[in-house]
């Protein structure tokens, strides 16, 4: 099985500042097509997940400009230009390349 | 509007059965995969397995040979029936819209299994 692997496990950010989550895989999440099958997902206090970014840096419909996915191979970051109060919940990385599909452990962003 | 809404969660003792069901609403549900994930209390999310277009299913290792997913296009509906419950198997189950690659679009609101004696 890839296992996933978040830092930080907790981010304390202050309103209108930067906040960067890391994410690395135990192995290549490079398909043979040419993509990177890497997921970001949202789960708001209380609430369901919500995709953020799918294949590592696409913005699912709807999702803010602030929010952006980047990296390769088996290291890769999500990150928010300027965190607001409604940014506050668990971020995953999961990846999508085969089955078992796996998750990081969770980075719960806070408002400082 | 596009809804996935998940039920017939409850308490059930170690050992029992449990069928949960999803319920698409918005899209043309025979179109998609359907992926079930769980959330044990205060942990991360778990991938539990998939029901492709055209039904077939692959399944995590942990409930391989007690869950079985299966769909029912015609009414929009894809079940997790689950078998010889354990106490870890205690968590909320969430349905989810397979997109792969393009991610779990649409989640449904959950609902929680309790296995205790």
């Amino acid at each position: 099985d890839i296992v996933m692997t978040q830092s930080p496990v907790s981010l304390p950010v202050t309103p209108g500042e930067p906040a960067s989550i890391s994410c690395r895989s135990s192995q290549s999440l490079l398909h043979s097509n040419g993509h990177t099958y890497l997921d970001w997902y949202l789960q708001k206090p209380g609430k369901s997940p919500q995709l953020l970014i799918y294949l590592g840096s696409n913005r699912a419909s709807g999702v803010p400009d602030r929010f952006s996915g980047s990296g390769s191979g088996t290291d890769f970051s999500l990150q928010i230009s300027r965190v607001e109060a409604g940014d506050v919940g668990v971020y995953y990385c999961m990846q999508a390349l085969q089955t078992p599909r796996t998750f990081g452990q969770g980075t719960k962003l806070e408002i400082k | 509007e596009v809804q996935l809404v998940e039920s017939g969660g409850g308490l059930v003792q170690p050992g029992r059965s449990l069928t949960l069901s999803c319920t698409a609403s918005g899209f043309s549900f025979g179109d998609y995969a359907i992926s079930w994930f769980r959330q044990a209390p205060g942990k991360g999310l778990e991938w539990i397995g998939f029901i492709i277009s055209g039904g077939t299913t692959e399944n995590a290792a942990s409930v391989k040979g007690r869950f079985t997913i299966s769909r029912e296009d015609s009414n929009g509906i894809a079940y997790l029936q689950m078998n010889s419950l354990k106490t870890e198997d205690t968590g909320v189950y969430y349905c989810s819209r397979d997109r792969r690659p393009f991610g779990m679009d649409v989640w449904g609101q959950g609902t929680t299994v309790t296995v205790s004696s």
